[in-house]
């Protein structure tokens, strides 16, 4: 089983849609959690920490699932700027040093 | 915004060639990290590095790479003899680490826009 799976898309998204996406990760003893954003060929950038209540920010809401070991990302009001792939990343610690383990990332296209 | 720069932007080797890709971490950050990415693959943890000491390391970072903080500003990964498989995306990141339950959250890592090497 991958470390950390997510579905590949391409989600083709209309204008001021909701999109949604998951993603697994097989290491129950993970402690960090976020979303990453990466345009084509571009180094990815963090969109928010995910966080065990659930967190949202503006039209971003992020939710994990320890039971279940899957985290959420939902978008609302999809703009065509949110058009890139999304990274869902896990850490096995809060603690500075640890490796990040990176999905493959879910593509999303937001059409006019 | 401070923001982790990384040099050249593009680099072209021929096989067996030693390189070196040059990272400029943020300023008042404390731990440093190469990630790599294949064409169309994932992210790949490469090396974290912390007070002048390898933390952790992948299996991916044999004996052909190493790591060096020569001065206080840049952190380095050398390839000591390129392969054509090391063609891919060399990110370098930092991050911040404030053992404090009142701190804000820094155990983010912020990376740079990374160096494109192509092994011929």
């Amino acid at each position: 089983r991958k470390e950390v799976e997510q579905d590949p898309g391409p989600f083709n998204v209309p204008e001021g849609a909701t999109v949604a996406f998951n993603c697994t990760y097989s290491n129950s003893a993970s402690q960090s959690f976020f979303w990453y954003r990466q345009d084509c060929r571009k180094e990815p950038k963090l969109l928010m920490s995910v966080y065990s209540s659930g967190n949202e920010d503006g039209r971003f809401t992020a939710q994990l699932n320890r039971a279940s070991q899957y985290i959420s990302l939902l978008i609302r009001d999809s703009k065509l700027s949110d058009s890139a792939t999304y990274l869902c990343v896990v850490c096995k610690s809060r603690a500075a040093g640890n490796k990040l383990t990176f999905g493959g990332g879910t593509r999303v296209l937001v059409k006019p | 915004e401070p923001e982790v720069t990384q040099t050249p932007s593009h680099q072209v080797t021929q096989m067996g060639q030693e390189v070196i890709l040059r990272c400029v971490p943020i300023s008042n950050h404390l731990y440093f990290y190469w990630y790599r990415q294949i064409l169309g693959q994932k992210v790949e943890f490469l090396v974290s590095f912390y007070n002048n000491e390898i933390s952790e390391k992948s299996e991916i970072f044999d004996d052909q790479f190493s790591v060096e903080r020569p001065d206080g500003s840049n952190f380095t990964l050398k390839i000591r003899s390129t392969k054509l498989e090391d063609s891919a995306m060399y990110f370098c990141a930092s991050s911040l680490w404030v053992n404090s339950s009142e701190a804000p959250r820094t155990d983010t890592q912020y990376f740079g826009p990374g160096t494109r090497l192509t092994v011929l």
